[in-house]
């Protein structure tokens, strides 16, 4: 049973056009989410997290969204660039309860030249 | 170290025959967390040290699975009588303080069951 889910295994986007990727979770327990980048070869490096008492949280072309009603999350990048082609997982944790993430499945993100 | 070093980064191994990965976290980080990820698939949760505690088992996937961490820092994940199944990535990561703050990851062990 997936409590983490992103239903796009991969996502296309033009060089400085905005990347949006997904995510839905079904864990009510989760109240801290976060997202990591993976390049081939390499493991995955933190991009960016939300706690469940926001709705949004920048950092640079970076940007997390957050609708609990929804249980979805989604990750903005704008504009995009080269250096952003990788796989994207979304991540989740109960923090207090249960302290491990659990990841999605990852969608890898192609930009187009 | 700078990082989380994982040993080694590729292993190829007989079916049946057991493997033992290595992975030394960042100096002075008390949580240790094992993933894997399996063609396809997310980063599987395995296994989680923090201090002194016992460690959360509650992902490693059957009774071949089992890990150690010696002196609060290097761990071992070691796998009995591999199967072709277990051909994956295994990702060890560290974070300083219990929780979700701060993870990081080491580049991993792509191990092949032939």
């Amino acid at each position: 049973d997936q409590q983490v889910k992103q239903n796009s295994p991969s996502l296309s986007v033009q060089e400085g056009r905005i990347s949006i990727l997904n995510c839905d979770y079904t864990n009510s327990m989760f109240d801290y989410f976060l997202w990591y980048k993976k390049y081939p070869a390499e493991g995955p490096t933190f991009l960016i997290s939300i706690s469940s008492i926001k709705d949004k949280n920048e950092d640079g072309r970076f940007t997390v969204f957050l609708n609990k009603s929804a249980k979805h999350l989604s990750l903005h990048i704008v504009p995009s660039q080269p250096g952003d082609s990788a796989v994207y997982f979304c991540a989740a944790s109960a923090n207090g309860r249960d302290d491990k993430i659990i990841f999605g499945k990852g969608t890898r993100l192609h930009i187009l030249p | 170290g700078a990082g989380v070093s994982q040993s080694p980064s590729n292993k190829v191994t007989e079916k049946g025959k057991d493997v033992e990965l290595r992975c030394d976290p960042i100096s002075g980080h008390t949580a240790l967390y094992w993933y894997r990820q399996s063609l396809g698939q997310g980063l599987e949760f395995l296994i989680y040290f923090q201090g002194n505690s016992a460690p959360d088992k509650s992902g490693l996937p059957s009774d071949r699975f089992s890990a150690e961490r010696t002196g609060g820092s290097v761990s071992t994940l070691t796998i009995q009588r591999t199967q072709q199944e277990d051909s994956a990535v295994y990702l060890c990561a560290s974070s300083p303080i219990r929780g979700t703050y701060g993870y990081t990851f080491g580049s991993g062990t792509r191990l092949t069951v032939v």
